[in-house]
């Protein structure tokens, strides 16, 4: 089945620019859907189809799409931008579509 | 606002079935544009998508969890479900249920509290 590839952690000082990358074959030409979660919660959908944000997700929050590595950019960060992400897309042509990154741990200096 | 809950026992023998509910409320269920998902995460590691009904009985099951696992739907009382038959301690996790929106695949926009369920004796 398709594999999503995060790196374990990425440090941060407040105010500086987070990049969470998503590495997959071709993962260009799939829609990849980011999830923030935090100790204790249940996920929340950051961004979906590759950039779009939902609403009351802050315009820090984008994303990008292309080749083999999708990415999560997290601007100007603040403490509470410290947290779990997962990226996450569906790979129609697998029988086992609906696959999760193995999570990327934002730690905030 | 949508709000999903999830609800069950929290400890389950070893060989028996799990069973959990997921009460939707603020949207109808038999709405035609989403897809009633179950995911879980054992402690510590990260998210597994188990499945998902569509209002009219459609379902899709992960293929490792395929031979233990049903869901279905109960539209008169705005709820799904999920069972997973035959448990063991790797079973153990918090199960999650979550609205999917279909795009060009689907992805997630509204997620319950979550619910420990542990496998022991």
């Amino acid at each position: 089945s398709y594999v999503l590839t995060q790196p374990p952690s990425v440090s941060v000082a407040p105010g500086q620019t987070a990049r969470i990358t998503c590495g997959g074959n071709n993962i260009g030409s799939k829609s990849v859907h980011w999830y923030q979660q935090k100790p204790g919660q249940a996920p929340v959908l950051v961004v979906y189809d590759d950039s779009d944000r939902p609403s009351g997700i802050p315009e820090r929050f984008s994303g990008s799409n292309s080749g083999n590595t999708a990415t999560l950019t997290i601007s100007r960060v603040e403490a509470g931008d410290e947290a779990d992400y997962y990226c996450q897309v569906w790979d129609s042509s697998s029988d086992h579509p609906g696959i999760f990154g193995t999570g990327t741990k934002v730690t905030v200096l | 606002q949508v709000q999903l809950q999830e609800s069950g026992p929290g400890l389950v023998k070893p060989s028996q079935t799990l069973s959990l509910t997921c009460t939707v409320s603020g949207g109808s269920i038999s709405s035609g544009d989403y897809y009633w998902s179950w995911i879980r995460q054992p402690p510590g590691k990260g998210l597994e998508w188990i499945g998902y009904i569509y209002y009219s009985g459609s379902t899709y099951y992960n293929p490792s969890l395929k031979s233990r696992v049903t869901i279905s739907v109960d539209t008169s009382k705005n709820q799904f479900s999920l069972k997973l038959s035959s448990v063991t301690a790797a079973d153990t996790a918090v199960y999650y249920c979550a609205r999917g929106m279909a795009s060009s695949g689907y992805y997630l926009d509204y997620w319950g509290q979550g619910t420990l369920v542990t496998v022991s004796s």
